[in-house]
């Protein structure tokens, strides 16, 4: 079983509605969760981190936190094309917050 | 500020070559890291430095040695290169952690090795 898990989609959204990604992860005292955003050829880039349960905002973007299930989700609201991208969702290790492990990612497509 | 830097962009080695992947950063973070990239798969830790003078085994360790130079330096070697090392390999750096919160990864721009 991997550490954390993502469903690698394509996820296809048409513009304008609601993105739902979901994530869940293994390791029962991780302490600190991220969402990356990487575009095709290029590195990640930070879109939202989040530490304690329950929601976070920051624009159109939403992450949600449940620790007793071990999941962690991200809502693009008004969702864009410049929104296609995969997005990564990377998690601490209880055994060292220095290390952090990643899902495989998943691909967003938003449809004009 | 130029962030993190990797060092070669693009690299095409054969089969038992050896080289190093050199990363920099200068946001006098602590923590760095190496991941590697295959399509469909994320990204896999291989190695990270919690703080100078430290290294630890990621995900997938087996074919590397990683040296933590300083504080700004995180080198990668592959003693002999095989097929299965054709990826693209991302350095990260990180403040670092505490039992209640991790800083936001910065990543360079990426290595991108073939192995002939």
């Amino acid at each position: 079983q991997k550490e954390v898990e993502q469903n690698s989609g394509p996820l296809s959204v048409p513009e304008g509605a609601i993105a739902s990604l979901n994530c869940t992860y293994s390791d029962r005292g991780s302490q600190s969760f991220f969402w990356y955003r990487q575009y095709s050829g290029k590195s990640p880039e930070l879109i939202m981190s989040i530490y304690s349960n329950g929601d976070k905002e920051d624009g159109r973007f939403t992450a949600q936190l449940n620790k007793a299930s071990q999941y962690v989700s991200l809502l693009i609201r008004d969702s864009q094309p410049s929104d296609s991208a995969t997005y990564l969702c990377a998690v601490t290790a209880y055994s060292s917050a220095s290390k952090i492990i990643f899902g495989s990612g998943t691909r967003l497509s938003i449809r004009p | 500020n130029a962030g993190v830097t990797q060092t070669p962009k693009f690299q095409v080695l054969k089969t038992g070559q050896s080289m190093t992947l050199q990363c920099a950063q200068d946001m006098n973070h602590n923590s760095m890291y190496w991941y590697r990239q295959d399509p469909g798969m994320g990204l896999r830790l291989i190695y990270y430095s919690a703080s100078e003078g430290t290294t630890d085994k990621g995900e997938v360790p087996n074919g590397y040695n990683v040296s933590r130079l300083n504080k700004r330096e995180f080198s990668l070697r592959l003693e002999s290169a095989a097929p299965s090392q054709t990826s693209v390999y991302f350095c990260a750096s990180t403040n670092g952690g505490s039992s209640l919160s991790t800083d936001t990864q910065y990543f360079g721009p990426g290595t991108r090795l073939t192995v002939l």
